[in-house]
């Protein structure tokens, strides 16, 4: 069975920083990866997707990449603003065709 | 705009009053599905729908059923709600390609609260 870790839990950075944001899984045996940012109380907003051909995407200040044969992604986020400050999921789909979510990590960027 | 949409955004009922909350998406997306979200335990999966008639279990169905008559609705439905069904609530959509999934959009949620 298919199982997503996020470390760490939380995240608290200052302003302007550069952050990893860590997510392993059990399986390697994935079609892809998605990252996904939600803030309180809303919706999954879809920041990333790597298809498991590819070892990383990138899109403005943010960039993930994947080693599936680790079973490792890594979200790298580039001079940090308080607007980043969300929690971040990770997810992965393998063959039943579900996505298995971490339960993410709540990230807090200070002014 | 391309989205996905949830109704009603919050619900409070009471135990064994049948509700339906309804998905719908305009982006033609041939997947759809419904995924729960509780504190401690992350978003879990309901059920799913690979096209129209075509519809299979996710990892928490008991309680709950679906049907897919069209591509574009999908909705979600508690026969007999339970107060353990008190959750956050996200449908999602994305296209196929081949096995290859695309990245899924998620709609706004649902709060349901049972009594």
């Amino acid at each position: 069975k298919q199982e997503v870790t996020q470390i760490p839990a939380a995240l608290s950075v200052p302003e302007g920083e550069n952050l990893v944001l860590n997510c392993s899984f059990t399986d390697s045996a994935i079609y892809n990866l998605q990252w996904f940012r939600q803030d309180p109380g809303k919706g999954l907003t879809s920041l990333l997707l790597i298809q498991s051909s590819q070892r990383e995407q990138t899109s403005g200040r943010l960039n993930a990449s994947l080693d599936k044969s680790s079973g490792r992604s890594t979200l790298y986020i580039a001079a940090s603003q308080p607007g980043d400050s969300a929690t971040y999921l990770c997810a992965v789909q393998g063959g039943s065709e579900k996505l298995v979510f971490g339960k993410g990590t709540k990230l807090t960027v200070n002014p | 705009e391309a989205q996905v949409t949830q109704n009603p955004r919050y619900l409070i009922t009471v135990t064994g009053k049948k509700l339906t909350v309804t998905c719908s998406q305009n982006m033609n997306h041939e997947y759809m599905s419904w995924y729960r979200q509780d504190p401690g335990l992350g978003l879990r999966q309901i059920y799913y729908s690979m096209n129209v008639e075509v519809t299979d279990k996710g990892d928490v169905p008991e309680g709950y059923k679906v049907s897919r008559k069209e591509k574009r609705n999908f909705p979600l439905i508690l026969e007999s709600p339970s107060p353990n069904q008190t959750s956050l609530y996200f449908c999602a959509s994305s296209s196929n390609t081949g096995s290859f999934y695309n990245e899924q959009f998620f709609g706004p949620g649902t709060r349901l609260t049972v009594l």
